[in-house]
Parts: C-alpha cells; sequence; structure tokens
C-alpha cells in the first residue's frame, strides 16, 4: 500500500532561519506529491505540489523537488518567519486509485520564534 | 464563495449517542471527503464520495456512515458514538480529478466521553 513518512517535531526555529521538513513516501504506483499547511485553528490549505520526476513546486517562498529515485519531496525555505508557524503535511495522491484519494503523513509542528 | 463550511464547530457527546456532522461546497465539485485528524497520524480518510451518487469506504471506514446528499452536501454519522472516534473530523472537496487539489473545511472537534 501507499505510505507517507515524514520527521516528527516540534521543528523550533529563529526567524529568517532556513528550515527542511524531510518527506519520503512509498507508492504502488506512479504518485502526486503535495505538501499541505494547517495554521491554527484552521482546515489544511494546499501549499504546493508536483506531479512527476523532477518537478519542483513552490509558493509563498517554499519549494519542495519530487525524486524518484531517493522516493523523497523534502520541503524547504529559505528564510522563515513568523507566520510560517503552522503544521505541515506531506502526502501523496496514487493516479491510478479512484477518487483522487491522499494519504497523509503523519504532520510535522513548526514554530518560529521572533 | 464561503469554499466548504461544516457544522457544527464542536461537539461533546456521550458514549452510545448518535449525531450527523454536516459539509456542504459552493464550487461545484464532483467530490468529497471525510477525514479524522488525530495526533501523529496525519489525516486519515473515512469515507469518500467521487461524484454525485457514490460513496466508498476509505481506510477507517468502521463505526461511521455517510450520505451524499446532492452535489454540495457530504453528511458524516455516527450512529453509536465511542470513545475512539473522540478526533478532529474535515471535510474536503475536489474537482475530482487525480491532480486536482483538495479544499479543505475549518473542521469539527468532537469530544466522546
Amino acid at each position: 500500500g501507499n505510505s507517507v513518512t515524514q520527521m516528527e517535531g516540534p521543528v523550533t526555529l529563529s526567524e529568517e532561519a532556513f528550515l527542511t521538513i524531510n518527506c519520503t513516501y512509498t507508492a504502488t504506483g506512479y504518485p502526486s506529491l503535495f505538501w499541505y499547511v494547517q495554521y491554527p485553528g484552521e482546515g489544511l490549505q494546499l501549499l504546493l505540489k508536483a506531479t512527476k520526476a523532477d518537478d519542483k513546486g513552490s509558493n509563498k517562498g517554499f519549494e519542495a523537488t519530487y525524486r524518484k529515485e531517493t522516493t523523497s519531496f523534502h520541503l524547504e525555505k529559505g528564510s522563515v518567519q513568523v507566520s510560517d508557524s503552522a503544521v505541515y503535511f506531506c502526502a501523496l495522491s496514487d493516479r491510478a486509485a479512484a477518487g483522487n484519494k491522499l494519504t497523509f503523513g503523519g504532520g510535522t509542528r513548526v514554530l518560529v520564534k521572533p | 464563495n464561503a469554499g466548504v463550511t461544516q457544522t457544527p464547530k464542536f461537539q461533546v457527546l456521550k458514549t452510545g449517542q448518535s449525531m450527523t456532522l454536516q459539509c456542504a461546497q459552493d464550487m461545484n465539485h464532483n467530490s468529497m471527503y471525510w477525514y479524522r485528524q488525530d495526533p501523529g497520524m496525519g489525516l486519515r480518510l473515512i469515507y469518500y464520495s467521487a461524484s454525485e451518487g457514490t460513496t466508498d469506504k476509505g481506510e477507517v471506514p468502521n463505526g461511521y456512515n455517510v450520505s451524499r446528499l446532492n452535489k454540495r452536501e457530504f453528511s458524516l454519522r455516527l450512529e453509536s458514538a465511542a470513545p475512539s472516534q473522540t478526533s478532529v473530523y474535515f471535510c474536503a472537496s475536489s474537482e475530482g480529478g487525480v491532480l486536482e487539489t483538495q479544499y479543505f473545511g475549518p473542521g469539527t472537534r468532537l469530544l466522546v466521553l
């Protein structure tokens, strides 16, 4: 079956620090990969996505590259802000499965201190 | 556009009670989903509806039922609540294609005593 593993948090950083959240996956087919972000008290929202190997998704200063050879989709941001404090979820969608179902990792809580 | 709305925001139940969580979307999406979120486990799919008139089980369907009332609304019912169903429940919707973004509601926090 499909699974997503991401580093456990919490990750605590100072403002302007570099952020990396590791994500690796196992999939039976050729998945699409996503990062979702959940701000305090809110639902999840899409941060970025990549649909094929070597694609780079980017948004709001965050980037992640689809690495098929290492089955990874690590999230990076060069200089974080306090407003980036949130829980980040890596997810995959198996394009061979009906219904566009997502498989999520456990989430990584990030806390950015001023 | 309100996007995806969920009611109630918070609910406390006693073991054995029943309740229905409501979800509606105004984006004319074909597919709708119910997830539960538990600490350290991410979100797990309970049920989904790929299109109006169809529903299918997800990863953790036991103890739940769903109804796709129309294209807009997708409800989740707990017939006899158990403490193990204490969780945060999220509804989501998407166009339905394999690359389509899912849009999430704000969640319902459920506590079963």
